[in-house]
């Protein structure tokens, strides 16, 4: 199953955009990657995925490097609320999530 | 909006109890699972379920058996509690394959003493 590399924390002032990188040189042609994101003590929250085009829905945008060895999330207007632990995740067999230690990301007013 | 629930935020246990801690969704998923998430090992797989009555191992079932008699509830048993199962766990399910997106609930922090 492929691995993924985040950096452990990022800052984010309140109302700018949040650009949050994944590294995951390993991936497989038909591996999706995923990302989720974790507010303390809460189950985990489903952001956005993608195979290799660039996706976006009403919380994210989700840009994928041609090679697909790289990928970042973007949050266009963090907010406090956004503050939380950000997984990225590539879906490997049975379905199974591993998610690793992720970015803490900080919104600041 | 699809919807896990978990019969228990909070959940405090003797050793050599028997635990059961329950899932519910509300979105008709075929698939079910059971992590368990613990400071610096991640999240790992316990159980899945892919239809009722089915039930796979994950990475640790060891300690735990899992029971899906419908469709919506997936159950998590811990036959006898020990302290080393203290964790926070998290169901989740999904639709379609295996490799559809999984929605998580709440989750569950048992502590066992």
């Amino acid at each position: 199953d492929a691995k993924t590399t985040q950096p452990p924390s990022m800052d984010c002032a309140e109302g700018r955009a949040a650009n949050l990188p994944c590294n995951h040189s390993t991936i497989s042609g038909n591996e999706y990657v995923y990302w989720y994101r974790q507010i303390h003590s809460q189950g985990p929250q489903y952001i956005i995925h993608g195979l290799k085009n660039n996706e976006t829905n009403e919380m994210a945008s989700l840009i994928i490097t041609e090679d697909r060895k790289s990928s970042t999330l973007i949050l266009p207007h963090a907010t406090l609320r956004d503050t939380a632990v950000y997984y990225c995740i590539v879906l490997g067999s049975w379905g199974k999530l591993q998610f690793g230690a992720g970015t803490q990301v900080v919104v600041t007013p | 909006d699809v919807k896990v629930t978990q019969s228990s935020r909070y959940l405090v246990k003797r050793t050599g109890e028997k635990v059961f801690l329950e899932c519910v969704q509300d979105m008709d998923h075929e698939n079910m699972f059971w992590y368990r998430q613990d400071p610096g090992l991640g999240l790992r797989l316990i159980y899945f379920s892919y239809d009722v009555k089915m039930k796979e191992k994950g990475d640790i079932p060891e300690g735990y058996s899992v029971s899906r008699e419908k469709k919506e509830r997936f159950s998590l048993i811990l036959e006898s509690a020990s302290t080393n199962q203290t964790s926070m766990y998290l169901c989740a399910s999904s639709t379609g394959g295996l490799k559809e997106t999984q929605y998580f609930g709440p989750g569950t922090r048992l502590l066992v003493l």
